[in-house]
């Protein structure tokens, strides 16, 4: 268990709708960091946050947003869903940048 | 740009060796290893920071050559719960991770 946690597990809608994921990093992490894992694809970077601020962004589309709470947990929105959209989102975080990236659990989107 | 891994996938039988390799056309001064099991989260290995730097995780080492930009992990003696799929990750501009598109790795008894 990294401490990461991620909700929903499992999520499934149709195409066009707007869902949310949400992330809490370690309680001693600053750092959030959101990736896209398509059925047998790599990990593709999508944002980074640190202490609320956004500080790179990877091929992240128009239709997807993030932030980062005073809390410092982190929400991925992803709206007009299309097919190719289901994938493992996994949100990641650290206490710095650059340093280790402790994985959550991920949350698995299916769109139909 | 995205690190390349080699092999794309290799499969061993218990107690036998193998070299991932994960190599950049850019600067590095850091590379990471991961493993994922299928369906699972990436787990972390270990980070290497220097060049020449040599880390160990178990039966699990790797080595960084920072002038010839390019990392190697080394799986000794492989046991079944190597089984996974290992990326490297080099970071980029604003500490972003860019991973390699991971070597699959399956260990048979």
């Amino acid at each position: 268990d990294s401490g990461v946690t991620q909700t929903p597990k499992h999520l499934i809608t149709a195409t066009g709708q707007r869902v949310t994921l949400r992330c809490s990093p370690r309680s001693e992490d600053l750092s959030v960091y959101w990736y896209q894992q398509s059925l047998d694809q790599g990990l593709q970077f999508l944002i980074h946050y640190y202490n609320g601020e956004e500080r790179a962004k990877g091929n992240i589309l128009e239709r997807f947003s993030a932030q980062q709470f005073p809390d410092l947990h982190s929400e991925l929105n992803l709206s007009s869903l299309e097919l190719g959209d289901s994938a493992l989102y996994f949100c990641a975080s650290s206490v710095q940048d650059g340093e280790t990236q402790y994985f959550g659990p991920g949350t698995r989107l299916l769109v139909l | 740009q995205q690190p390349v891994q080699s092999p794309q996938a290799v499969i061993l039988r218990e107690g036998e060796d193998a070299v991932i390799n994960c190599s950049s056309s850019k600067a590095l001064y850091s590379v990471h290893w991961y493993r994922q099991k299928h369906g699972e989260a990436p787990v972390f290995l270990m980070i290497l920071l220097k060049g020449g730097e040599q880390k160990g995780h178990e039966k699990i080492s790797a080595s960084f050559n920072e002038k010839k930009q390019q990392s190697s992990l080394y799986l000794t003696a492989s046991q079944l719960s190597y089984s996974g799929t290992y990326f490297c990750g080099t970071p980029e501009r604003g500490n972003k991770l860019v991973f390699g598109a991971g070597t699959i790795l399956r260990v048979k008894s």
